[in-house]
């Protein structure tokens, strides 16, 4: 089945750029997303990406996918406090069945 | 409007209790589903339901009873719960079409069984 890996942690400093990365074992999602937590709270959309693309960008968000290396990245450019969450990436191997694969989840900090 | 709402917000219950949880979207997503999650793990699906009828149950214990009344709404019902079932549990729904992957989640019940 897939398998999808994300570092567990990442501490950047308040106005650096933050980079979260996601790795994959199967290529055939139509679309991939991102994901944010906060303590207590649900998941916030926050982008996604079509698999036939290779960058998107929003606001101060980029995602990069690399299929061949299985490999998608959300970059955060100025950080602030307030982007402390834990982020997970999720795809959908088979379009149409419902089901998700998320990532394991990597806890973003932001140190002022 | 990409809202999905859940109440309660917070839920104790006691191992021989009868409860609810309940979700609402008014975004004419006519898929709907339920997620567990613990502590620092992502969310496990627990049920999907597409039109109205269930279309997806992952072998979770029958002491879970989701239903959908309307296409609007989506129920848990929660019956002889284990203490090892308090977690977070998060209602989600997605649209039709090019994005009916697209997965919209609301703020969760966090629910302590005792």
């Amino acid at each position: 089945g897939e398998d999808v890996e994300q570092s567990l942690f990442l501490s950047v400093r308040e106005g650096d750029s933050s980079v979260i990365n996601c790795t994959y074992t199967d290529s055939s999602s139509t679309y991939l997303y991102w994901y944010k937590q906060e303590p207590g709270a649900g998941l916030q959309l926050l982008t996604y990406i079509f698999s036939n693309m290779d960058m998107k960008q929003d606001q101060r968000l980029t995602v990069l996918l690399n299929k061949k290396d299985k490999h998608l990245s959300l970059r955060i450019a100025d950080t602030q406090t307030g982007d402390s969450a834990i982020y997970f990436c999720a795809g959908v191997p088979t379009s149409g069945t419902y089901k998700y694969i998320f990532g394991t989840g990597t806890r973003l900090k932001v140190l002022a | 409007d990409t809202e999905v709402t859940q109440t309660p917000k917070h839920l104790v219950m006691g191992m021989t209790n009868k409860k609810s949880l309940k979700c609402e979207q008014h975004m004419g997503h006519r898929a709907m589903y339920w997620y567990k999650q613990k502590a620092k793990k992502p969310p496990e699906l627990m049920f999907v339901y597409s039109y109205e009828k269930l279309s997806i149950n992952e072998s979770v214990p029958s002491r879970f009873s989701p239903e959908c009344p309307n296409s609007s709404l989506l129920n848990l019902h929660l019956h002889a719960l284990q203490p090892e079932d308090s977690a977070l549990y998060l209602c989600a729904s997605s649209p039709e079409g090019q994005e009916a992957d697209t997965q919209y989640f609301g703020p969760g019940t966090r629910l302590t069984v005792l």
